[in-house]
């Protein structure tokens, strides 16, 4: 069965400080994988998508960055973390052609 | 006009209660529809897929009217359980599988 994993589950990081988050999905091949924010109080935001090795599409223009290095890794990145970056961060992925997508347990990230 | 607009609630009711979520999205070209269930700090999870004809599952029943572009979630006989926030979520239209959240209304279920 396929399983989703993503670490670290919480994270207090200063502002202007780097970030890496990791996501791993097994039991699949070539998933779509998909990045998204949900700040308190709102919605979940995408934030970037990849439906292949080395591609990545952004759907919003900020200080953060998604590179899919091999086919089941999708990672989240930033040079300089702002308080705004603060929110619930998580990582999903989907087979497809309409189907739904599978999060993992997320990471909740406080910029102080 | 948001892509998916949702009840914006908080719903509370008793035990038993049948409670119904209400939903409207805006891309007449989506194609596909799905309720997720997001409990308190947890990540959401796929409740259920709503498709044309209507379906249900066990006391869940998930309704699509495409026309109006309108979707609905009937729980019934209501259990402390569901209390969660509940997401309606589109799959829009010519998108490379992205998926839209509505901002979600949350459910509680009182004793």
């Amino acid at each position: 069965s396929q399983t989703i994993h993503q670490w670290p589950a919480t994270l207090v990081q200063p502002v202007g400080s780097p970030l890496s988050l990791e996501c791993t999905v097994e039991g699949t091949s070539n998933p779509n994988l998909y990045w998204y924010r949900q700040a308190a109080g709102r919605g979940l935001q995408l934030l970037f998508y990849s439906v292949g090795i080395g591609q990545i599409s952004s759907e919003v223009p900020q200080n953060l960055s998604a590179s899919r290095p091999q086919d089941r890794q999708f990672i989240l990145s930033s040079k300089k973390l702002l308080l705004s970056d603060s929110g619930f961060y998580l990582c999903a992925w989907s087979g497809g052609q309409g189907s739904g997508y599978t999060f993992g347990s997320g990471t909740r990230l406080t910029v102080v | 006009r948001k892509e998916v607009e949702q009840d914006p609630g908080p719903f509370n009711v008793p035990e038993g209660a049948t409670v119904a979520f209400n939903c409207t999205y805006s891309n007449s070209a989506s194609q596909s529809f799905f309720w997720y269930r997001q409990d308190c700090r947890k990540e959401p999870k796929l409740l259920m897929s709503v498709y044309s004809s209507g379906n249900e599952d066990g006391r869940f029943t998930a309704q699509l009217n495409r026309a109006s572009q309108y979707i609905s979630l009937l729980i019934r006989d209501s259990k402390l359980s569901d209390s969660a926030t509940y997401l309606c979520v589109v799959l829009s239209g010519g998108s490379n599988y992205k998926l839209t959240f509505g901002k979600g209304t949350l459910l509680t279920v009182n004793p």
